[in-house]
């Protein structure tokens, strides 16, 4: 099916560990983006990639990186984990109608 | 930093009944408005994309409307099911980003 598929779908971290999330698009879109869900605070935008090379920081960029490593895969990456990034992590890839978005994955950090 | 606002932040409705909510944002450097369905554990679906002030568009007994001048638009729901249950976000995007701000959502609950 056609779509926006985040791996993994659920994850528990030690603080101070590492973890890479996984988006892959097969809709040929050029943007792509990741976002945060937390309570109250609706979704915020981390890092984006308006195109195949290039990426940019969001909203809240503290804490991440990104790699656009081909048109299709865009990935996120935690290289020390704190409790304060728990939270839902959503994909996202965007054309002129609109954003379609990954399934979540949901990150606890203890 | 651009606001998005979205009221009522959550809303109880009777099913049948018809109801709508409110995003705004800002009118100046206007280039799109979306609203998404966002419904439990799932991701948000598209429902609309507006660029054009006085825009309305509809998808069953949703439909929407866009002032870009006032910076506004409405979301309207025609004889709520309990199917209708879910967070409706509204996002706004600037001309030349690439990005979409998202308001917090309007968490629509409908009682059978």
């Amino acid at each position: 099916n056609a779509g926006v598929t985040q791996t993994p779908k659920f994850q528990v971290l030690k603080t101070g560990q590492s973890m890479t999330l996984q988006c892959a698009q097969d809709m040929n879109h050029n943007s792509m983006y990741w976002y945060r869900q937390d309570p109250g605070m609706g979704l915020r935008l981390i890092y984006y990639s308006a195109s195949e090379g290039t990426t940019d920081k969001g909203e809240v960029p503290n804490g991440y990186n990104v790699s656009r490593l081909n048109k299709r895969e865009f990935s996120l990456r935690l290289e020390s984990a704190a409790p304060s990034q728990t939270s839902v992590y959503f994909c996202a890839s965007s054309d002129m109608y609109g954003y379609t978005f990954g399934s979540g994955t949901r990150l606890t950090v203890v | 930093i651009l606001n998005v606002e979205q009221s009522p932040q959550s809303l109880h409705v009777q099913e049948g009944d018809s109801t709508n909510f409110t995003c705004s944002f800002p009118s100046s450097n206007f280039y799109a408005l979306h609203w998404y369905r966002w419904e439990t554990a799932k991701s948000p679906e598209a429902l609309f994309v507006m660029t054009l002030n006085g825009d309305e568009k509809k998808k069953g007994r949703i439909s929407a409307t866009l002032n870009t001048k006032e910076g506004y638009s409405y979301l309207y729901i025609k004889g709520s099911q309990p199917e209708d249950s879910a967070t409706y976000l509204c996002a706004f995007a600037l001309q030349g980003a690439q990005k979409l701000v998202f308001g917090q959502g309007t968490r629509l609950t409908i009682n059978p």
